[in-house]
This record gives structure tokens, sequence and C-alpha cells, in this order.
């Protein structure tokens, strides 16, 4: 089974708009983090944002913020005040505390900002 | 100024050669990982270290080794048995506390190897 599932293959956003992008997760350890990365098309990948399961709080970073909720096991990412150069690739990925720091990643959503 | 660097950017195969690829951080991180992406795909764990002379096998460990003789040294050899080896493969480091850690992985810009 799945453990981290992200719907949207590709995702258009206006300029200036704010877009949702989906990250449903599965584990039974209570203990985990959630990360979201950015691939621009160069490949490099780029953090963007934490969430541990025992925040109380959603993370945000700047114009990136995580709508974790937990018991629908969803952590969407939503970006506010589109940019052209958000344009890229995002994945979700999550860890599991008792794997040894070990990294699942989701198979992605394709951005793209149109003008 | 710290980072992740691998080398090199594109690498080619020849059929039955074993290559490898470099990875190397100043981070003084004691963790350090290995993933492979293919198009349009996410990444997937191929072998991870989190202490100098041990590593362990990822999800897809099969036809590739490596060593850790060096915190900051993790190399990637992918073997003439790994039978499909056209992909993109991605370095990362993190610092590594056992349980609870919100340290994220870090990435160097990764290596795109090819089948001549």
């Amino acid at each position: 089974a799945q453990k981290i599932t992200q719907t949207q293959p590709g995702m258009f956003v206006q300029e200036k708009e704010a877009v949702t992008l989906d990250c449903t997760y599965d584990t039974s350890d209570p203990s985990y983090g959630l990360f979201w990365y950015k691939q621009p098309s160069s490949g490099e990948m780029i953090f963007l944002i934490y969430q541990g399961s025992y925040d109380q709080q959603n993370a945000t970073e700047g114009r990136y913020s995580l709508n974790f909720q937990k018991a629908r096991k969803s952590a969407n990412l939503v970006i506010s005040a589109s940019q052209l150069g958000d344009s890229a690739m995002y994945f979700c990925a999550m860890r599991e505390d008792n794997q040894g720091g070990k990294l699942i990643f989701g198979q992605g959503t394709e951005l793209s900002v149109k003008p | 100024d710290g980072g992740i660097t691998q080398s090199p950017k594109y690498l080619f195969r020849k059929e039955g050669q074993n290559v490898t690829l470099s990875c190397e951080q100043n981070l003084n991180h004691d963790a350090m990982y290995w993933y492979r992406q293919d198009p349009g795909q996410g990444l997937r764990l191929i072998y991870y270290s989190q202490i100098v002379n041990d590593f362990q096998k990822g999800d897809i460990a099969e036809g590739y080794s490596v060593s850790r003789e060096k915190k900051e040294s993790f190399p990637l050899t992918v073997t003439s048995a790994q039978k499909n080896p056209t992909a993109f493969y991605l370095c990362a480091s993190s610092k590594y506390t056992q349980g609870y850690s919100n340290q994220p992985q870090h990435f160097g810009d990764g290596t795109r190897l090819s089948i001549l």
C-alpha cells in the first residue's frame, strides 16, 4: 500500500493566486514527520517546510503553509501569492521515527504558474 | 559554503561496466542517503548510512553497492547486475538523532546516468 499519496499529477494556478497541493499519508507510528520539497527542472531538491506529528500548530514558512489534519492523515501544502518561479515538481515525504531517518516520497505534483 | 557535492553531473555506462557516483558533504552530517528517481516519479531509497562503516539497504538495493569509510563521503557503485540503471541519482544527508527529529534531508544536485 502507498504510504504517501499525491493525487494531483499536475496543477495550474494563475500568478498571484493561492494553490493547495494535496498529500495523504499512512502510518501506524505515533511519531513521524512530514516534509515538502520543491524540485525545479534543474533537478535539485529544495526543502520547503516541515510538520511534526506532535506539533499543535500548522507549520508556516513565508509563502508556504501546511494544512495538517492528523485525524484525516493529510498534510496539504498551501502556496500563497504564486509566482512564476514556483513552477516545479512538488514532493510530499514522510519520516517515521522508528525507521532510522528514512524518507518515503510521494509521486509528486507538477505545478505550473500562468502569467 | 556548506553543502553536498555530487559528481559527475552526467555519466554514461557501457554494458557490463560498473560505475561509481561520488557524493561528498561538508555539513558534518552523520546520516547519508542515496535515492533513484525515474522520469515523472518520486524518489526511491537505494542505501542509507547513519554512521561511518555502517550502512543499510533501502527499498531498491539490488544491483547497487556503497561504502562509508569517511563521514564526509558516501559513494554509490552501480554494478553490471543493475539491468536498468538509466535514472537520476540523488544523494542526501541529514543530522541524525534517535527518535523525534525535525531535521530535513539536504540534497546534492544529482547525477544523470545513461546506458551507451
